[in-house]
């Protein structure tokens, strides 16, 4: 079946330090992919997609692209933030109303 | 305007009792479903209705009973609770198509003593 593999955390960065979480996916097909970001407390909320290979999704900061060649979709960014501190999901869209989710990765940023 | 809201925000309850959470949804979506969360943060869908219809049931034991009275809410009735029931459970929504953002609620912490 469809899964989703990512990297272990948690990930500890300082401040202003590029930042990289691997994702990798097993589907048939070329699913929709998607990052989701979880802040303490609080339920999941998009980061960003991409819907075919090649597709680069971004938003604030944050980069991934779709590369069907090696099914990956890493989530990359510049320069991290205390406030970009949080669980970082890397999920597919599998089918049939179904989505499945990457186990998360804690991303610690010190300041 | 809170998009999906989930009631309460935290349950705790005896094992053997029976308790329900609720879900609405303002953003006029036509699927909806159940996610299970354990402390190790592992995200597993539980059921997607769309238009009031169950989709996906995955392997949930049935003492889960979701329930559907309108396209706008999915509530989640839990029979008998084990401890093992203990995790956070989202709600989320989306319109339904392949590429489609699922919006999340501030999940329920359930907590079987």
């Amino acid at each position: 079946g469809d899964s989703v593999t990512q990297m272990e955390g948690p990930v500890t960065l300082s401040e202003e330090a590029f930042l990289t979480i691997n994702c990798t996916y097993t589907a048939t097909g070329y699913p929709s992919l998607f990052w989701y970001v979880q802040y303490p407390g609080e339920g999941l909320q998009l980061l960003l997609k991409a819907t075919k290979a090649d597709d680069k999704g971004s938003n604030k900061g944050f980069e991934a692209t779709y590369r069907k060649e090696t099914t990956s979709f890493h989530l990359e960014k510049g320069s991290v933030q205390v406030s970009d501190s949080a669980v970082y999901f890397c999920a597919l869209y599998s089918g049939t109303y179904k989505y499945i989710f990457g186990t998360g990765t804690r991303l610690k940023v010190l300041a | 305007d809170t998009a999906v809201s989930q009631t309460p925000k935290y349950l705790v309850t005896q094992m053997g009792n029976d308790k329900s959470i609720k879900c609405e949804q303002n953003l006029g979506h036509d699927t909806m479903y159940w996610y299970k969360q354990d402390s190790k943060k592992f995200l597993k869908i539980m059921f997607s209705y769309n238009n009031k219809e169950l989709i996906i049931n995955e392997t949930v034991p049935n003492r889960f009973s979701p329930k559907s009275p309108d396209k706008a809410h999915l509530n989640l009735h839990i029979n008998s609770l084990e401890l093992g029931d203990s995790a956070v459970y989202f709600c989320a929504s989306s319109r339904g198509t392949s590429a489609d953002t699922q919006y999340f609620g501030p999940g329920t912490r359930l907590t079987v003593l």
